[in-house]
């Protein structure tokens, strides 16, 4: 079983809809969440950390459900710059900071 | 922010020469440095962790006499792709995890990739 795993998407959605994307992961044990976003042939970027208690940024949303292993990133009122790849990411071992990506879903919203 | 670069950004070799990428940070120390690879369509794949002067760590199914890394600074991580072939061809990624007054702390930066295209 895969570390991450995500929607595969891809999402196609008109500009101004909200789009929710899903992430579980296997290990219970697992410290640290993120959702990174990556453009096409770039680097991946930290879109934010995802707190216990869930978290917001602006039109983002992040929520952790560690029960479930769980965890989602909502957008509201897309906008056309959204159009990424998003990776879910978590850092399985304690202190090593070994970051497990999943393997992305891409966002395309339409103008 | 912390920021991490990487040298060159994109390469194109013949079957079976050395190609050697260089990653730096640019604005902290670096006490682990990480690099990744990544093929069209799937995710980051972790190749090996390297700790300042000492070796590195490779993860299951990479061949570290291959994927030679040399991390002998705090702030330059390299990794050496020996005998070059067309399997080898990915976009590779570094990444940085330090401490400095701009914040490096827990978070890992990423270098901007190297696309590695090998004939």
């Amino acid at each position: 079983r895969k570390e991450v795993e995500q929607d595969p998407g891809p999402f196609n959605v008109p500009e101004g809809a909200t789009v929710a994307f899903n992430c579980t992961y296997s290990n219970s044990a697992s410290q640290s969440f993120f959702w990174y976003r990556q453009d096409c042939r770039k680097e991946p970027k930290l879109l934010m950390s995802v707190y216990s208690s869930g978290n917001e940024d602006g039109r983002f949303t992040a929520q952790l459900n560690r029960a479930s292993q769980y965890i989602s990133l909502l957008i509201r009122d897309s906008k056309l710059s959204d159009s990424a790849t998003y990776l879910c990411v978590v850092n399985s071992q304690t202190g090593a900071n070994n970051l497990f990506f999943g393997t992305g879903t891409r966002l395309t919203v339409i103008p | 922010g912390a920021v991490v670069s990487q040298h060159p950004s994109w390469v194109i070799c013949k079957s079976g020469t050395s190609v050697k990428i260089e990653c730096r940070s640019l604005d902290f120390q670096a006490t682990t440095m990480f690099w990744y690879r990544q093929f069209p369509k799937q995710s980051l794949m972790l190749m090996a962790t390297s700790n300042e002067g000492s070796k590195a760590t490779y993860e299951q199914g990479v061949e570290k006499d291959k994927f030679l890394i040399n991390h002998a600074s705090l702030t330059l991580s390299t990794l050496t792709v020996t005998s070059a072939h067309p399997e080898d061809s990915s976009f590779y990624i570094c990444s940085a995890r330090g401490f400095s007054g701009g914040g490096g702390g827990d978070t890992q930066y990423f270098g901007p990739g190297t696309r590695l295209t090998v004939l």
